[in-house]
């Protein structure tokens, strides 16, 4: 089965900064997705970023960007010029090629002002 | 990306009792998924449902404690029977786009007293 490892419960990072969320994922499978999902507090969760593990070019969404590393099973997200409203919980979730969702247990993120 | 509406979005139940939540998808879906969430934790997935068939549950979940019903592509509802204090979580609903990304209901806090 696979699994998805967020090692940090908690980050910070100052209002403008750059912060980079890490996740790792256990499989033997080839073709899979991976994802980051943001949940604000007390608000509804929603996909910040997907690659697909066949794309060797990292994915990028406006601030938020990825750095997958597939043989290392490494897929960190990186939020540059951080605002205030990229406080949130985020999860990073592996899709195998059958269907099923894997989730990490999730980072909390804090930004300063 | 599909826009779901999720009820009811919070409950304070008695023990004992039964609460049924309802999600409807603004477009048809082959299939729904319904996840569990303490706060601040993971999502733990209770269930896939398919339209017309019966829902597939996750080990550690079974249909008398949690029935499905997923009448029509764009409609189910999950219940929580018998509810004792341990099923007080969030229950969320879920659909997977053309992207394989997932869209989130908004969630319903359950609080069993």
């Amino acid at each position: 089965a696979q699994t998805v490892t967020q090692s940090q419960p908690e980050m910070s990072v100052q209002e403008a900064e750059t912060v980079t969320l890490s996740c790792t994922y256990d499989t033997s499978e080839s073709d899979y997705y991976l994802f980051w999902y943001k949940q604000p507090p007390s608000r509804q969760m929603i996909l910040v970023i997907r690659q697909e593990a066949y794309k060797q070019q990292n994915a990028t969404e406006n601030r938020f960007s990825v750095n997958f590393q597939k043989a290392a099973k490494s897929f960190s997200l990186k939020i540059s010029d951080s605002q205030l409203g990229d406080a949130a919980m985020y999860f990073c979730a592996y899709r195998s090629r059958a269907g099923k969702s894997t989730f990490g247990d999730g980072t909390t993120l804090t930004v300063k002002p | 990306s599909a826009v779901i509406s999720q009820k009811p979005s919070r409950d304070i139940c008695q023990r004992g009792t039964s609460l049924t939540i309802q999600c409807q998808v603004d477009s048809q879906v082959t299939m729904m998924f319904w996840y569990r969430q303490q706060p601040g934790q993971s999502l733990t997935l209770i269930a896939t449902a398919n339209q017309g068939s019966e829902a597939t549950y996750e080990s550690g979940f079974v249909i008398d404690k949690f029935p499905i019903s997923r009448p029509n592509l764009t409609f189910s509802t999950l219940t929580v029977s018998n509810m004792s204090p341990e099923d007080s979580s969030i229950y969320l609903c879920s659909v997977e786009g053309r992207n394989y990304g997932y869209t989130f209901g908004s969630g319903t806090r359950l609080t069993v007293v």
